[in-house]
């Protein structure tokens, strides 16, 4: 399954399958940028980052992708699982530490 | 570590009421983060500071709101008064600045604090 940038924020994905969840981030200046995933009740959860010198960098499951052309970002999960559902965030760093959140998007892993 | 501890979880208040935030970040970490979630504007940063001393507070959305940092392990959200348009979860995150003789930007959450304002 794949979502398009903040107008679709909602993903639907069979569980086994591999989940793309994509960013278009707004400063062509920004840096850094983090994904996040939120559960119900709780903060948001560290995933994996990128520096913009960076086009790709992969982590356990996941990987992101930095294409600084277009500004936009992806994290792609392999294998989705159950425990995968969640909110995803991406955030991008362009002033000291301040981390600019995008709109989220919601995950939902079918059985 | 226990993370990043926040209280109360819940807080149920009437307008014009004052309310205290509280959170306790992870110990060693030099920022500190405090944050507004609601449905129609997403996470929004509203203050952060490093060392103790507050280095950018333009999210702050008016006086009623004021933060606080008297120590390195401890920091203050205050409203007064309180209104139904600050009903939301505020977040305080930490981070370290640092991994090593790297600078990393990765920031550590609580589990937030839900207000309601009636």
């Amino acid at each position: 399954g794949e979502s398009v940038g903040l107008h679709l924020p909602t993903l639907s994905v069979q569980e086994g399958d591999n989940s793309i969840i994509n960013c278009a981030y707004s400063n062509s200046a920004s840096d850094y940028f983090i994904w996040y995933k939120q559960e119900s009740g709780k903060g948001p959860q560290f995933i994996i980052d990128i520096r913009s010198n960076m086009d790709k960098r992969q982590g356990q499951r996941v990987t992101v992708l930095l294409n600084k052309t277009v500004k936009h970002l992806s994290l792609q999960i392999a294998a989705t699982q159950p425990g995968d559902s969640a909110v995803y965030f991406c955030a991008e760093i362009f002033n000291d530490y301040k981390l600019s959140f995008g709109a989220g998007t919601t995950v939902t892993v079918r059985a | 570590d226990a993370g990043v501890i926040q209280s109360p979880r819940h807080e149920v208040t009437e307008m014009g009421q004052e309310v205290t935030l509280r959170c306790k970040p992870i110990s060693g970490h030099d920022y500190l983060f405090w944050y507004r979630q609601t449905m129609m504007r997403g996470l929004e940063l509203l203050i952060y500071f490093n060392n103790n001393v507050p280095i950018d507070d333009s999210g702050m959305p008016e006086d009623r709101f004021s933060a606080k940092m008297p120590n390195a392990s401890f920091s203050t959200l205050k409203i007064q008064p309180s209104e139904p348009r600050d009903s939301a979860v505020y977040f305080c995150a930490s981070s370290s600045g640092t991994e090593g003789t790297r600078v990393t930007y990765e920031q550590y959450f609580g589990p937030g604090t839900r207000l309601t304002v009636t």
